[in-house]
Parts: C-alpha cells; sequence; structure tokens
C-alpha cells in the first residue's frame, strides 16, 4: 500500500519555466489537496478537489492552476514560475466521512526558483 | 476565520524530560483538532485527534485534551526519546465543504541524549 505519492522529490527551475507536479493515492479518497510550506508558516492550502471533476481554490491558489485527472491523481501546474514560489510542495488525501477525518500526506516536492 | 497559535520554537529538550507544546485555536462552531508530526525529510502523518469538547487524543506517549472552554489542545509527554525530535504542527478542521486543515506554524522539537 504505498499511500500518497508525489514526484518529483526535487526541482530546480528558472523564472519563468513551467512545470507540474504530480500527485496519486491509492486509498480510494475522494477529497485531495495541494498545500505549500514554508518556514515558519505551516502549510497553507493552494488548492483541493472534493470529488474527481471538482476543483477549489484555497488560501493562495495565485500563480496555480490543478487538474483534477481521475479519482487517484491531481496534478499541481506551475505555468509561469517566480521566485516567490520556492517552496516544498505536499498533495493530500482525505478520508471521507467529515471533519474529523485524517489527511495523509505524500513525502513532498522540494521547489527552487532561481 | 479559522486559526491556530501554537508556541513558538525551537524547543530543545534532554532525554526522558517532559514535554509540553501549546495550541490554541479560534474556530466558528465545533471543531475536529489534530496534531501531525513531521520526521526530517519525510511529509506529515497523523499523531492524534480529538473530534469534540473534553476528548482526549493519545497515540505513541502523547496525549493532547480538547478544551473547549480555553479554546485549547496542548500535546504532553512525560518522557521524550531522541526518536521524538520532529516538526510538530496543530491543526484543526471546522468547516462543511472542503474539510480543509488549517495549521499552526509548528514547532520543532530536539531531543539530546
Amino acid at each position: 500500500n504505498a499511500g500518497v505519492t508525489q514526484t518529483p522529490k526535487f526541482q530546480v527551475l528558472k523564472t519563468g519555466q513551467s512545470m507540474t507536479l504530480q500527485c496519486a493515492q491509492d486509498m480510494n479518497h475522494n477529497s485531495m489537496y495541494w498545500y505549500r510550506q514554508d518556514p515558519g508558516m505551516g502549510l497553507r492550502l493552494i488548492y483541493y478537489s472534493a470529488s474527481e471533476g471538482t476543483t477549489d481554490k484555497g488560501e493562495v491558489p495565485n500563480g496555480y492552476n490543478v487538474s483534477r485527472l481521475n479519482k487517484r491523481e491531481f496534478s499541481l501546474r506551475l505555468e509561469s514560475a517566480a521566485p516567490s514560489q520556492t517552496s516544498v510542495y505536499f498533495c493530500a488525501s482525505r478520508e471521507d466521512r467529515g471533519r474529523a477525518d485524517t489527511q495523509y500526506f505524500g513525502p513532498g516536492t522540494r521547489l527552487t526558483v532561481l | 476565520g479559522d486559526s491556530v497559535t501554537q508556541m513558538e520554537g525551537p524547543v530543545t529538550l534532554s532525554e526522558e524530560a517532559c514535554l509540553t507544546i501549546n495550541c490554541t485555536y479560534t474556530a466558528t462552531g465545533y471543531p475536529s483538532l489534530f496534531w501531525y508530526v513531521q520526521y526530517p525529510g519525510e511529509g506529515l502523518q497523523l499523531l492524534l485527534k480529538a473530534t469534540k469538547a473534553d476528548d482526549k487524543g493519545s497515540n505513541k506517549g502523547f496525549e493532547a485534551t480538547y478544551r473547549k472552554e480555553t479554546t485549547s489542545f496542548h500535546l504532553e509527554k512525560g518522557s521524550v526519546q531522541v526518536s521524538d525530535s520532529a516538526v510538530y504542527f496543530c491543526a484543526l478542521s471546522s468547516g462543511a465543504g472542503s474539510y480543509q486543515l488549517t495549521f499552526g506554524k509548528g514547532t520543532k522539537l530536539s531531543v539530546i541524549p
């Protein structure tokens, strides 16, 4: 049981380049999330998807797009990377029983934008 | 809106010392409360949770009690080990729809032999 997987683990981009961060879960969860983690800031929600075919903005969506490709996969795209997007990105999925649900996190992608 | 405030770190303790990491929250309604732990180089994993007032969550020797009157969910452990060195995040989930987590900023714990 792999849980939540993310690729790549590390990435260096130049300003203006684009890239897609991939996330997949094998727990048959409906809900999936993308967070970014910055020093001293905790985790902040970028986008989430409550079910296949739906996506919604979180706290910090500017500069990002997402695609819920199917129930398993939820990708995050940076169209034109900026140094302010240097961060560690975590994907998560959630059991679907309510507000007490556990979220399960992937290992993260460490992105540096030069 | 919802918010979580937890004590600033870093915290450095000797092995077998007692640990308390303070966490207070502001939320509408009746949130669920969580502690997540992040070991070096890894993603977050659930440590414990509590879903209603006076509930106590516990796991791996850690405990936290949901105190509605003080809006707190402090993390405690009676005797820490070197293997407990990690970053600890307090979080809450309150709203319908997304059930997103609102996180505190994290507290880095280092335990020295």
